[in-house]
């Protein structure tokens, strides 16, 4: 069964806003991948960030964890329509697999 | 160019048939695994493999099987005992398992 939830699953936002999506998980992890999915292709990594890190940047990218609340978010900041995808996140629990939330929609708005 | 590719990239299965899938790699990767995603869903994993010869159950294995016989492919046979195979496929590879996963395009099974 999935161990991961995302929210909210969907979210449109104007062009240039900031767009922030939330992952939960329940029990402990070694660490949280996010990753895009454009519409009916593959994966893209995006950023990893492990358990005894609070937070992480990459470009226009941010991602919390909040390893007490086991929870991490994504922000996206001055949101382009290029950035209009899927986007999972991924715990890896210390074993050989990673298991995927649901998965946020976000629509950017021109 | 480094990565990896799945084909076909659509296919359809008559009932009662096995079809196979493809997945093969050139980044090296000792893990492979193969997921399984439905219509606005997240993925779940069916089979995965860590090293030649050796693969493990996900959480969705019946009606699937896969083989190992070279580090660099990971077939995946979805066989008739899958009554709802509809769905989108996507495999993906790791240098090490638990780490960045590195995914091909899909292939997308439509039952006739």
């Amino acid at each position: 069964s999935q161990q991961g939830e995302e929210d909210p699953q969907a979210l449109s936002i104007q062009e240039g806003e900031n767009a922030t999506m939330n992952c939960s998980y329940k029990t402990s992890i070694n660490n949280l991948q996010w990753y895009r999915q454009n519409s009916g292709r593959g994966l893209v990594h995006l950023i990893l960030i492990r358990s005894n890190e609070r937070e992480k940047h990459s470009g226009r990218l941010r991602v919390t964890l909040d390893t007490s609340k086991k929870s991490s978010s994504l922000l996206i900041t001055a949101s382009r329509a290029a950035d209009t995808a899927s986007y999972f996140c991924a715990m890896n629990f210390g074993n050989e697999k990673l298991t995927f939330g649901t998965g946020t929609r976000l629509t950017i708005i021109p | 160019d480094g990565g990896i590719t799945q084909s076909p990239k659509y296919l359809f299965r008559k009932e009662g048939q096995n079809v196979t899938l493809s997945c093969e790699q050139n980044l090296n990767h000792d893990a492979m695994y193969w997921y399984r995603q439905d219509p606005g869903q997240g993925l779940r994993l069916i089979y995965y493999s860590q090293i030649v010869n050796d693969f493990q159950k996900g959480d969705i294995a019946e009606g699937y099987s896969v083989s190992r016989e070279k580090k660099e492919s990971f077939p995946l046979t979805v066989t008739s005992a899958q009554k709802n195979p509809t769905a989108f496929y996507l495999c993906a590879s790791s240098g090490s398992t638990g780490n960045i996963q590195y995914f091909g395009a899909g292939t997308r099974l439509s039952v006739l």
